[in-house]
């Protein structure tokens, strides 16, 4: 079955940029999504089909998704931005969701 | 305004079962699917399946088959999950998220609308 593998972790200083990779067998061919899931709260779509971004999310938030890898970057971080983050992809050959482990963004 | 508000905590002991439901409101309830992913103490987002309102079609992870059951009443926007045969590792919030699939879809397969979950307790 298809799977995604993220960093555990990730740590960055405010102001600072913070990327997070997605790593799947050729997820350049498909559509990623990705979460932010803040402590006690449910998940947040923050980018959607790769590089796209719901009404309301700031720009500083942006995806890109090429080859083995897909990225969500987080320009100019904030303290706020402290979460947990997820890839999620649709795999269309099992009609089925396929969520990544999640990656914790420290800010310093 | 989209809202999908699900039932309050349960707590069951090993062996039983639990249902949980998630009431969509605020746009046509056959147009989305739904998903449940579970997220157990410490630990990151797990999917559990969906279920297609407007068909009753359903697909299930592998792990939760024989276990898990997706059900929907379309008279009241509401969807249901039971998880039986429950087990200790079976704590978890539990979490309902729409999902569009159509080709007018505004976000095509991502899930942009999630429940507030579900505390589900086994003892």
């Amino acid at each position: 079955s298809y799977a995604l593998t993220q960093p555990p972790s990730v740590s960055v200083a405010p102001g600072q940029t913070a990327r997070i990779t997605c790593g799947g067998n050729n997820i350049g061919s498909k559509s990623v999504h990705w979460y932010q899931q803040k402590a006690g709260q449910a998940p947040v779509l923050i980018v959607f089909a790769d590089s796209d971004r719901p009404s309301g999310v700031p720009e500083r938030f942006s995806g890109s998704n090429s080859g083995n890898t897909a990225t969500l970057t987080v320009s100019e971080v904030e303290v706020g931005d402290e979460a947990d983050y997820y890839c999620h992809v649709w795999e269309s050959y099992s009609n089925q969701v396929v969520l990544g482990g999640g990656t914790k963004l420290t800010v310093l | 305004q989209v809202h999908l508000v699900q039932s309050g905590p349960k707590v069951k002991k090993s062996g039983a079962s639990v249902m949980v439901s998630c009431k969509a409101s605020g746009y046509t309830f056959i147009d989305y699917y739904f998903n449940w992913v579970r997220q157990a103490p410490g630990q990151g987002l797990e999917w559990m399946g969906w279920i297609n309102p407007n068909t009753g079609v359903t697909e299930i992870a592998q792990k939760f088959q024989g276990r898990v059951t997706l059900t929907r009443d379309t008279s009241i926007s509401t969807v249901y999950m039971e998880l039986s045969r429950l087990k200790s590792d079976d704590t978890a919030l539990y979490y309902c998220a729409r999902m569009c699939t159509s080709s007018w879809c505004p976000i095509p397969y991502g899930m942009d609308v999630w429940g507030q979950g579900t505390t589900v307790t086994v003892s």
